[in-house]
């Protein structure tokens, strides 16, 4: 099956250690993304890759790391110099369709919390 | 500036009655339109867009969006609210050439009464 997976799907940390958060997908889409989700709000973009070997910084950075050594993997470091960790994180791959627009794919999402 | 607006961060029908999910937006830009569908702790799903073709877009699960230039809207309906239909939807622009121009409604919640 063609998909986006993330691992793992509940992540416990305690402050001051850094975790690193997989996303993988199979779709051959050249983008990925990392967006962070707090209860009752909308998505922030974090960091985004359109190829391989370059990503960008999204609204909300800081905090944050990314590697992008392969198509098909795009994995987040939460550092300690991230102040408010807790959250869910979602991963998501576009393509560039006929029509020139980015569609973006979601994975299952991964749910960090702080102890 | 670009912007997207979902009207209601909550709204509840009953079972069997139609859907209606507002969402308007700001472009100076001819914009892609966009409806997720996110079923708690899960990631988002596609439920329909908005390219540059038709106005009356049709998505899974029954539901559809009309875009409206002059009204600058996207509004989601469904004409039979289902149980299963209960979930935080997003509606979403994003505008040509640049991934970091992709911006998310706050989301709106949509509870269904039996």
């Amino acid at each position: 099956d063609g998909g986006i997976t993330q691992s793992p799907k509940y992540l416990f940390r305690k402050e001051g250690q850094n975790v690193t958060l997989s996303c993988e997908q199979n779709l051959n889409h050249d983008a990925m993304y990392w967006y962070r989700q707090d209860p009752g709000q909308g998505l922030r973009l974090i960091y985004y890759s359109q190829i391989v070997n370059d990503f960008q910084k999204g609204d909300i950075a800081e905090g944050y790391s990314v590697s992008r050594e392969k198509k098909e993997s795009f994995p987040l470091t939460v550092t300690s110099a991230q102040k408010n960790p807790t959250a869910f994180y979602l991963c998501a791959s576009s393509i560039r369709g006929r029509d020139s627009t980015d569609t973006q794919y979601f994975g299952p999402g991964t749910r960090l919390t702080v102890l | 500036a670009q912007s997207v607006t979902q009207l209601d961060s909550h709204v509840s029908v009953s079972e069997g009655t139609p859907v209606l999910l507002r969402c308007n937006y700001s472009s100076s830009y001819s914009p892609s339109l966009f409806w997720y569908v996110q079923h708690p702790n899960k990631g988002l799903q596609l439920l329909l867009k908005y390219t540059s073709a038709a106005t009356l877009v049709k998505g899974i699960n029954g539901f559809e969006a009309e875009f409206k230039k002059s009204e600058t809207s996207f509004h989601l309906t469904k004409p039979s609210a289902h149980m299963s239909d209960a979930a935080e939807y997003f509606c979403v622009v994003t505008w040509y050439s640049s991934a970091s121009k992709i911006i998310f409604g706050s989301g709106t919640r949509l509870s269904i009464r039996p």
